[in-house]
């Protein structure tokens, strides 16, 4: 159940785009398009941004899309804002019937 | 509205048990997967347990396997963790959680506040 790998940090200045990627195996990501992806705030519960590799919540703004290209997905954010500034992890359903999270990257608005 | 709220967090001795509850509300409990998922004080999310719709099957991380245990009333629409053995690696921030779906594979919409255990002598 090794978590999976999301880089530790990415930033950008309003307006632009960045994109996190979260990289797995064939067991977990590669195998499965039960990958979902959760924005969470400094002393706050997680809130999920995407489910099922490219389908968003009700409601939630589509600045944010997802997609995945064989064992890695990635979580784009479009019009960086100030309030996207948060921790962001992928999480997927493996082969063992487990859940597994991302190691989380920390999203820095410039 | 939806709303799940831990309770039964605080402090354990490494080795003593506590039993996490969850009151859902907003929803049928029966209808969806539910997970605990933690957090440790600094750190990333971690998946803890998940238990099928109807509480028939559990699915544990290989770090809680053999001393936590998920389960359901359904009829009290509350979830559970029971933790036995507790480590000191076990402290975290817990968080009751719940599927999209009835599914296991299914992600997770919505989660509690969380509930903060401390195993420590």
């Amino acid at each position: 159940q090794s978590a999976l790998t999301q880089p530790a940090s990415v930033s950008g200045s309003p307006g632009q785009s960045i994109t996190i990627s979260c990289t797995g195996t064939s067991s977990d990501v590669g195998g499965y398009n039960y990958v979902s992806w959760y924005q969470q705030h400094p002393g706050k519960a997680p809130k999920l941004m995407m489910y099922d590799v490219s389908n968003r919540p009700s409601g939630l703004s589509d600045r944010f899309s997802g997609s995945k290209s064989g064992n890695t997905a990635s979580l784009t954010i479009s019009g960086l804002r100030a309030e996207d500034e948060a921790d962001y992890y992928c999480s997927s359903y493996t082969s063992s019937s487990t859940l597994v999270f991302g190691g989380g990257t920390k999203v820095t608005v410039l | 509205e939806v709303q799940l709220v831990e309770s039964g967090g605080g402090l354990v001795q490494p080795g003593g048990s506590l039993r996490l509850s969850c009151a859902a509300s907003g929803f049928t409990l029966s209808y969806y997967a539910m997970s605990w998922v933690r957090q440790a004080p600094g750190k990333g999310l971690e998946w803890v347990s998940t238990i099928s719709a109807s509480g028939s099957s559990t699915y544990n991380a290989d770090s809680v396997k053999g001393r936590f245990t998920i389960s359901r009333d359904n009829s009290k629409n509350t979830l559970y963790l029971q933790m036995n053995s507790p480590r000191a690696e076990d402290t975290a921030v817990y968080y009751c959680a719940k599927g999209r779906t009835s599914l296991i594979a299914a992600a997770i919409d919505y989660w509690g506040q969380g509930t903060l255990v401390t195993v420590s002598s």
